[in-house]
């Protein structure tokens, strides 16, 4: 059986720090692993990553993975208020099922 | 530019009511998703579909219905609604596997 495992759960932190959030997964046939940003409403994708050891940036937030380990890590420095919210990881796998999330890490950043 | 579109965005049904979940999209993908986000818990997929015609069960897909009779939309129906579908329903929806899926706004739903 598939399994993603998202840590923490959750997370206060206060602006201005930076957070590191781990995802680590056992499913067969892995493609690549997602991160979403979920705040109220629709997760809105943030990372694709398909290669071990290159990351990727977008701002603030930047994202690597292990592919012989089998996790993910999300970085976000210079945190905002904006940030909060909750991060959902999923690997994608070679068939056209649909995603396995993890339960997300609520983040909240406090002013 | 709509991308994914969910109606209704909430609804308040009675125990053994029925109801259809709309989802449609403007991007012609042939991917398309429901899942069901319980409080605490990442989203869980109910039913896929591969393209027009096609459709497939997903991890939780008890108590649900789907058809895929063109490309932009796929609905989700509820036959006999009972209180543990209480949930937030998303559908998504992608052009190929390797690319990301896009949400909906996701319908909220209470059974009551």
């Amino acid at each position: 059986e598939d399994k993603v495992v998202q840590s923490p759960l959750s997370l206060v932190v206060h602006e201005g720090d930076t957070v590191t959030l781990n995802c680590s997964y056992e499913v067969t046939n892995f493609r690549s692993l997602l991160w979403y940003k979920q705040e109220k409403k629709a997760p809105t994708f943030l990372f694709m990553l398909t290669s071990s050891g290159i990351e990727k940036k977008s701002g603030r937030l930047s994202s690597i993975l292990d592919k012989k380990e089998l996790f993910s890590i999300l970085n976000i420095t210079a945190t905002q208020t904006g940030d909060s919210a909750i991060y959902l990881c999923a690997p994608t796998v070679g068939g056209a099922d649909g995603l396995t999330f993890g339960k997300g890490t609520h983040l909240i950043i406090q002013p | 530019n709509a991308g994914v579109t969910q109606t209704p965005k909430f609804r308040i049904l009675k125990i053994g009511q029925s109801m259809t979940l709309q989802c449609a999209q403007d991007m012609n993908h042939n991917y398309m998703y429901w899942y069901r986000q319980d409080p605490g818990m990442g989203l869980k997929l109910i039913y896929y579909s591969v393209g027009a015609g096609i459709t497939d069960k997903g991890e939780v897909p008890n108590g649900y219905n789907v058809s895929r009779s063109t490309t932009e939309d796929f609905p989700l129906r509820l036959e006999l609604a009972a209180p543990s579908q209480t949930s937030v329903y998303f559908c998504a929806s992608t052009k190929d596997l390797n690319q990301p899926q896009h949400f909906g706004d996701g319908t909220r739903l209470s059974i009551l």
